[in-house]
């Protein structure tokens, strides 16, 4: 089974800040990882697929890059409505996993 | 657009099977991947599995001995049971649309395991 981890797992950051989250694959999963936002008390809500590719509607401070087992996940100037829990999802061989989560505060 | 509803009982015995259903509106559910997460309270996001709209799937592999997911395209409803079921269960479940990624979801059902 692949199994995905995240660093940090909770961070602080001042509003203007960048913030970069990693995601690391067990295995080789090519760009088969997408990443999700959840905002307390909410479901989650895709932001990134395809390790790069920013879902419509989304704001272009978000991005994603990576490839093979190393991704990262960047907010370029981070917003008090950025406050959530991001996920990093797996997608190869049929088998969906998600990553631990980072939590996001701001400072 | 599409929406998502799950219902089913909010507390299961344990050792009893949780049983819940996807009500989907907006779209038919043919052509789509279909799937459930959960998540524990304060907790991470659980992939349970997905299905096909001709029903093919794919489960968990932690829990495939106990998963069986099903569609009904003539109510454009989706299924989930879980049998067996342990306080571990407890959770808050959510059915969603599988398209570029999970990229519709439900408001998620909170399932208690508790006698």
């Amino acid at each position: 089974d692949i199994q995905m981890t995240q660093s940090p797992s909770s961070l602080s950051a001042s509003v203007g800040d960048r913030v970069t989250v990693t995601c690391q694959a067990s295995q080789d999963i090519s760009d088969y990882l997408n990443w999700y936002q959840q905002r307390p008390g909410k479901a989650p809500k895709l932001l990134i697929y395809d390790a790069s590719i920013l879902e419509t509607g989304v704001p272009s401070r978000f991005s994603g890059s990576g490839s093979g087992t190393d991704f990262t996940f960047t907010i370029s100037s981070l917003q008090p409505e950025d406050i959530a829990t991001y996920y990093c999802q797996q997608y190869d061989r049929l088998i969906f996993t998600f990553g631990p989560g980072t939590k996001v505060d701001i400072k | 657009q599409v929406q998502l509803q799950e219902s089913g009982p909010g507390l299961v015995k344990p050792s009893e099977t949780l049983a819940l259903t996807c009500t989907v509106s907006g779209d038919s559910i043919s052509n789509y991947y279909w799937t459930w997460i959960r998540q524990s309270p304060g907790k991470g996001l659980e992939w349970i599995g997905y299905i096909y709209s001709s029903g093919s799937s794919s489960y968990n592999p932690s829990l495939k001995s106990r998963v069986s997911i099903s569609v009904d395209t003539s109510k454009n409803q989706i299924s989930l049971k879980l049998s067996s079921v342990t306080a571990a269960d407890t959770a808050v479940y959510y059915c969603a649309r599988v398209v570029r990624g999970v990229t519709d979801w439900g408001q998620g059902t909170l399932v208690t395991v508790s006698s």
